[in-house]
């Protein structure tokens, strides 16, 4: 059965700082990762898909990047805002897809 | 995008009374849906996995009495809590999958459920 671990669960940064978030799954056989955003109470917002031939996704001041051998992700924020304060899922896809707890990211003004 | 729905995005109900739970996807066609459950500060779990016109698939310690899934057209599943009870006040998000692009799935905006 798939797992999916997210480190750190909690961080809080001084706005301006980079950061990164990490992902680790067991089973290396997936289609995709997809990292996500998630604002308390709402649902989900969809950052970056790497699929599995991929090694990394950019999309603004995001990177995500997938080592699927390993069974590594990451999601790197650059010159972090407040804005950016929320908690980010990283999700594996095979035939469903399998969350990890998520890391509750704040960033201060 | 494709566009996914969900309704009621919030619903508050009396112990014991049913409360249901529609999904639809808006501008595709889902053979297959997905339900999760989120209880407060933990991640999504999946609940059951449904597919158009045959039952749902549900993950080991889901009750499927309990939590009764109807995926009746390619565009719409809901999701019946039968005989709702404080601890299953939760944020329940459902997806579909696109069969146009990969199969990637999409997510509802999800129901906020408060048992009383």
């Amino acid at each position: 059965k798939q797992e999916v671990t997210q480190i750190p669960a909690a961080l809080s940064v001084p706005e301006g700082e980079n950061l990164v978030l990490n992902c680790s799954f067991t089973d290396s056989a997936i289609y995709n990762l997809q990292w996500f955003r998630q604002d308390p109470g709402k649902g989900l917002t969809s950052l970056l898909l790497i699929q599995s031939s991929q090694r990394e996704q950019t999309s603004g001041r995001l990177n995500a990047s997938l080592d699927k051998s390993s069974g590594r992700s990451t999601l790197y924020i650059a010159a972090s805002q407040p804005g950016d304060s929320a908690t980010y899922l990283c999700a594996v896809k095979q035939y469903d897809m399998r969350f990890g707890a998520g890391t509750r990211l704040t960033v201060k003004p | 995008g494709a566009v996914v729905s969900q309704h009621p995005s919030r619903v508050i109900c009396k112990s014991g009374t049913s409360v249901k739970i529609e999904c639809r996807s808006l501008d595709f066609q889902a053979t297959t849906m997905f339900w999760y459950r989120q209880f407060p500060k933990q991640s999504l779990m999946l609940m059951a996995t449904s597919n158009e016109g045959s039952k749902a698939t549900y993950e080991q310690g889901v009750e499927k009495d309990k939590f009764l899934i109807n995926h009746a057209s390619l565009t719409l599943s809901t999701l019946t809590v039968t005989s709702a009870h404080p601890e299953d006040s939760s944020f329940y998000i459902c997806s579909a999958r696109e069969p146009r692009q990969g199969y990637e799935q999409y997510f509802g905006p999800g129901t906020r459920l408060t048992v009383t």
